[in-house]
């Protein structure tokens, strides 16, 4: 079964609206929760996290354990968030299978 | 980008031949990890290694091996019992070494190409 789901394969949103990326998680307990984010031709690498509590680049995620989600938002969307975007728990190091997001002009 | 390195870029082999994939890092990690990655599934966890000369499979370590001889060094090992091993393969590493894992350093990743 899958421990992260992200149900969006593609995400298409025009600059300047809001984006919200989805992302539920089984398995519950107290989970560690992580944003990852690949742009074009660099590396994975960690956008964000839910123990820190803090905004990277405008995205917030914020953690519902009532809802097992810990969807990832961002207010205005940029050219520059374009890219593939993973959400990842720690129970069995599992990710989801990834949003790729276009934001257009 | 320096700190965690994988070799090579891309690798192609032949049916039925072990290949191996380096991982490096010199970040002083206690754990490092690696993933396949194919489109539309994600990563998925194939082996990780909290410490040295110690590591535990992940969900699809079927025809893979793996080696924590060095904490900087986890190479990967590719088999001919691997059924599908064309695929994208990520190396991570992270600080913690615990079962709740801090936060992961990926390297650029190897290509690899059965013919």
């Amino acid at each position: 079964a899958q421990r992260v789901t992200q149900p969006e394969k593609l995400l298409s949103v025009f600059k300047g609206a809001p984006v919200e990326l989805k992302c539920n998680y089984s398995y519950s307990g107290s989970p560690e929760l992580f944003w990852y984010v690949q742009y074009s031709r660099q590396r994975l690498q960690l956008l964000l996290r839910h123990i820190s509590r803090e905004s990277i680049k405008g995205f917030t995620a914020d953690l519902n354990k009532g809802e097992t989600s810990f969807h990832l938002k961002k207010p205005f969307a940029q050219e520059e968030d374009s890219a593939m975007y993973y959400c990842a728990r720690d129970y069995k190091l599992s990710f989801g299978a990834g949003t790729t997001v276009t934001v257009r002009a | 980008d320096g700190g965690i390195t994988q070799s090579p870029k891309y690798l192609f082999r032949k049916e039925g031949q072990n290949v191996t994939l380096s991982c490096e890092q010199n970040l002083n990690h206690d754990a490092m990890y690696w993933y396949r990655q194919d489109p539309g599934q994600g990563l998925r966890l194939i082996y990780y290694s909290q410490i040295v000369n110690d590591f535990q499979k992940g969900d699809i370590a079927e025809g893979y091996s793996v080696s924590r001889e060095k904490k900087e060094s986890f190479p990967l090992t590719v088999t001919s019992a691997q059924k599908n091993p064309t695929a994208f393969y990520l190396c991570a590493s992270s600080i913690l070494p615990s079962g709740a894992p801090d936060t992961q350093y990926f390297g650029p990743g190897t290509r690899l190409t059965v013919l």
